[in-house]
């Protein structure tokens, strides 16, 4: 079945350093990929989803590049600001609607 | 915005209790998910449905219920509550698949 894998389950950085989360899948055809963003005691909200036609996706500075020979979709963002800290998913939804999610990153911004 | 509500937001049972989550989503979307969220293992999905009248099975299914009874409203059941489905479930809705999926605030559960 289909799978997401996020390697850093913490990520600390000092507030203007660039981020970078990483994200593989695995998948028999080619579904579409989204992060979510969930800040504490929130809900999570979509941050950013793939496009079909290769193009870039960004959102409040950050952007993800689909990479399809690598199965890869990871998260960049060139400085960091202490409102980023929050839990990111990465997530890939199947042609039946269905969404499965990583196991999460939480990033933590520093001063 | 889309808007999707849940009741209640925090409910506690004991073990063999019967709970019913609720969620109501305002936007005529077609797809209802429900999840749970525990420290470690992320969001999982435990059912989802396509319509009023339709159910899917998620992930991990097992001592869970669901029905789909408007467009709007979609129900997660736990007949036999235990102290393993402790958790904070999410209830969301999307347009189409591969659209964006909007959450509700969530509902705390706590087994004891």
């Amino acid at each position: 079945g289909d799978s997401v894998t996020q390697t850093e389950g913490l990520v600390t950085l000092t507030e203007g350093l660039p981020v970078m989360l990483n994200c593989t899948y695995q998948s028999t055809y080619s579904p579409f990929l989204f992060w979510y963003v969930q800040h504490l005691n929130e809900a999570p909200k979509l941050l950013l989803k793939s496009f079909t036609d290769n193009k870039r996706p960004e959102h409040q500075g950050f952007h993800a590049t689909l990479h399809k020979s690598s199965s890869s979709f990871h998260l960049q963002k060139s400085s960091a600001q202490l409102s980023d800290s929050a839990l990111y998913y990465c997530a890939l939804s199947d042609r039946t609607g269905k969404l499965t999610f990583g196991d999460g990153t939480v990033l933590t911004v520093k001063p | 915005e889309a808007a999707v509500t849940q009741s209640p937001r925090n409910k506690v049972t004991v073990t063999g209790g019967n709970v019913t989550l609720s969620c109501r989503q305002t936007n005529s979307h077609n797809y209802m998910y429900w999840y749970r969220q525990d420290t470690g293992h992320g969001l999982r999905l435990i059912h989802y449905s396509y319509g009023a009248g339709n159910l899917q099975i998620g992930d991990v299914p097992d001592g869970y219920k669901a029905t789909r009874t408007t467009q709007e409203d979609f129900f997660l059941l736990l007949e036999l509550a235990s102290p393993s489905q402790t958790s904070l479930y999410f209830c969301a809705s999307s347009d189409a698949w591969g659209g964006e999926q909007y959450f509700g605030p969530g509902t705390r559960l706590t087994v004891l």
